[in-house]
Formats: structure tokens, C-alpha cells, sequence
């Protein structure tokens, strides 16, 4: 069975300029939440979409930073404009749902620098 | 002030050696998730728990409610456990995650 799918899994970008980011969960799993992982750092929630509706997107930069997962499996996360202090890991992971005993499975991540 | 503090942050043992990573949070949860990283790797899912001790493998898990207090074991450490160990919790109001900073862990042969 394959794992959480992110492309691509390295952006180098120039500050001001967009950036987006993809994601395709496990088959079947109905959670899908975007981390953003600094260096040295625990991963922090962005946002996290039951099906297609985003149920918790508190933590998530709304001025430059915006999701979509219209389908309710791909989704995508874009930075318009991406600023220095962006660059970061992005990982996307899946549950089966949202429940709190769900594991989530974590994709490989984007690594994204700014220059 | 960070809701998850791990210690050590950092961790250099000798293969075979027992290792003990403790993890204490600042809030009531409903559940906390140990995971692994590895370098340049995805994250994966070690242990769920919510009460007790849980044990896979060479791993042993442990979570005191009470006093707030996780600790994640590895017996007869091995250079492939070289990796970072994050905890993070769930609150018990609203499922939001909480993430630790990390244990490196570097086992030498």
C-alpha cells in the first residue's frame, strides 16, 4: 500500500514569489493535516481538513498561506508570497479519521528554502 | 512556554545500552503519540497511549496522567535507533496537537 505521496520534495524559491505544495493521503483516509517543521523544532499544525471541509486552520498564516482539498483526497497548500522566514519543512500526514486513537501517517515532506 | 519539554534534547549512548527520553506537558490530553524521525526521512507513528505502558519490540512506552509525565524506552540500543524521537499530545479539548522539540538520538557502535 503506498504511503502519503508529497511532491515536490524540494523548492528552492526566490522571496516574494508563490510556492505551492502537494499532497495525496493514504486510500481511504478521510483526515489530512499540513505541518510546517522548522529546523530543530517539533512539527506545528497548519491546518486539518475532515474530507473536504478545513475543521481547524487556527494556526495557519491566512494572510500569505492558503489550502484547498476540493475533492476531498489531493490537497494542496500555497505561500503567495513566500518570505524568508518560510523556509521549513511541510509535511502533510493522513489518518482514517479524526479520532484521537487514529495514528497518522506522515509523508516524506517538502523542504522548502527561501532565498 | 512550550506545553510539550522534552530532555534530553540531545543523546549519544554506546550500542546496547538502555535508553530512557522523557517527555512532560503543561495541559490535560486525551491521548500522547510518540514518534520517530529519521534524517532527511518522514515521521513515523511509534506508540498512541493514554494510560499505562505500552511495549513494541525493544521499545517500551509509559505515560503517567497524574503527573503529566511520558517516558519512551529502548533496550539494547542499536546505531539503527539513531534518529529524533518527537512527543506530542492531544488536547482533551478540541484535538489540537501539541509537538515536543525532539530528542536526537546518535547510538555509536
Amino acid at each position: 500500500e503506498a504511503g502519503v505521496v508529497q511532491s515536490p520534495r524540494y523548492k528552492i524559491i526566490e522571496k516574494k514569489q508563490p510556492v505551492a505544495f502537494w499532497c495525496n493521503p493514504i486510500s481511504g483516509h478521510n483526515t489530512l493535516y499540513w505541518y510546517r517543521q522548522n529546523l530543530g523544532q517539533g512539527p506545528e499544525l497548519l491546518i486539518r481538513y475532515e474530507n473536504e471541509e478545513a475543521v481547524d486552520d487556527s494556526q495557519l498564516p491566512k494572510d500569505r498561506f492558503s489550502a484547498e482539498r476540493l475533492k476531498g483526497v489531493d490537497s494542496t497548500l500555497k505561500i503567495q508570497p513566500a518570505e524568508l522566514g518560510d523556509s521549513a519543512v511541510y509535511l502533510c500526514a493522513s489518518s482514517l479519521d479524526g479520532r484521537v486513537q487514529e495514528t497518522q501517517y506522515f509523508g516524506p515532506g517538502t523542504r522548502l528554502l527561501v532565498l | 512556554k512550550n506545553e510539550v519539554e522534552q530532555s534530553p534534547q540531545n543523546l549519544t549512548a554506546q550500542e546496547g545500552e538502555f535508553i530512557t527520553i522523557n517527555c512532560s506537558y503543561s495541559v490535560g490530553i486525551s491521548a500522547l503519540h510518540w514518534l520517530q524521525q529519521h534524517p532527511g526521512g518522514g515521521i513515523v507513528s511509534l506508540f498512541m497511549l493514554s494510560s499505562g505502558k505500552k511495549k513494541h519490540g525493544r521499545l517500551i512506552a509509559t505515560i503517567n496522567i497524574q503527573e503529566k509525565h511520558s517516558s519512551l524506552h529502548i533496550t539494547a540500543s542499536h546505531p539503527r535507533d539513531s534518529a529524533v524521537y518527537i512527543c506530542a499530545v492531544v488536547r482533551d479539548t478540541g484535538n489540537q496537537f501539541y509537538f515536543g522539540t525532539g530528542t536526537s538520538l546518535t547510538v555509536i557502535p
